[in-house]
């Protein structure tokens, strides 16, 4: 059972340049989540899918674009990547659990924007 | 802007002694959740807490839920340098999850 899984782990762009980061999860989730996560900032909500097929803007959206391809894979596409977009990305889903929604994150893709 | 507010951002103590980390915010929230980060990983769940005032505990770590379901504390007892890490919090409302800044927290042996 691998949970959530990221690629890549690691990845440099120059600016301008586009990249898809991965995510895939295995526990047949409905709701799958991309944050960003920057010091002294914690982790900020960049898009959400609640099931397969949805998907809705978080509180930082502005330059990402998502696809939910299906129930196990949600993607994070950067089309035009600028400094300001280096931070760890945290692909994570979550299941309803008697009222309260259980988290699962993954490992994370650390991404340097020159 | 934050809506959840983390109280103190670092804190640095030495093995055996006691900490509480503090999570505040002026909305309400259905449920609220600690994970605990450490360097090069994701956030795992600690606890969820959804009844204002409960009290859940974990081993040493003590977790409350505000009466108004506002704000929540973390409470470490003989804290250990397995404690270290990264504290974050979040206000989870209709399936979406609102995290805090965190705190940083070193236990030196």
């Amino acid at each position: 059972n691998a949970g959530v899984t990221q690629t890549p782990k690691f990845q440099v762009l120059k600016t301008g340049q586009s990249m898809t980061l991965q995510c895939a999860q295995d526990m047949n989730h409905n709701s799958m989540y991309w944050y960003r996560q920057d010091p002294g900032m914690g982790l900020r909500l960049i898009y959400y899918s609640a099931s397969e097929g949805t998907t809705d803007k978080g509180e930082v959206p502005n330059g990402y674009n998502v696809s939910r391809l299906n129930k196990r894979e949600f993607s994070l596409r950067l089309e035009s990547a600028a400094p300001s977009q280096t931070s760890v990305y945290f692909c994570a889903s979550s299941e309803l659990v008697l009222g309260a929604d259980t988290q699962y994150f993954g490992p994370g893709t650390r991404l340097t924007v020159l | 802007t934050q809506l959840l507010e983390q109280s103190p951002q670092f804190l640095s103590i030495q093995e055996g002694e006691n900490l509480t980390v503090y999570c505040n915010s002026s909305s309400v929230f259905s449920s609220l959740q600690w994970y605990r980060q450490e360097p090069g990983e994701g956030p795992v769940l600690l606890v969820t807490v959804v009844t204002g005032g409960e009290v859940k505990k974990l081993k040493r770590l003590t977790f409350q839920f505000g009466d108004a379901r506002k704000d929540s504390s973390l409470h470490i007892t003989a804290a250990q340098p397995g404690d270290t890490g990264l504290y974050l919090c979040a206000g989870v409302n209709w399936g979406k999850f609102q995290f805090g800044a965190g705190t940083q927290v070193v236990v030196t042996p």
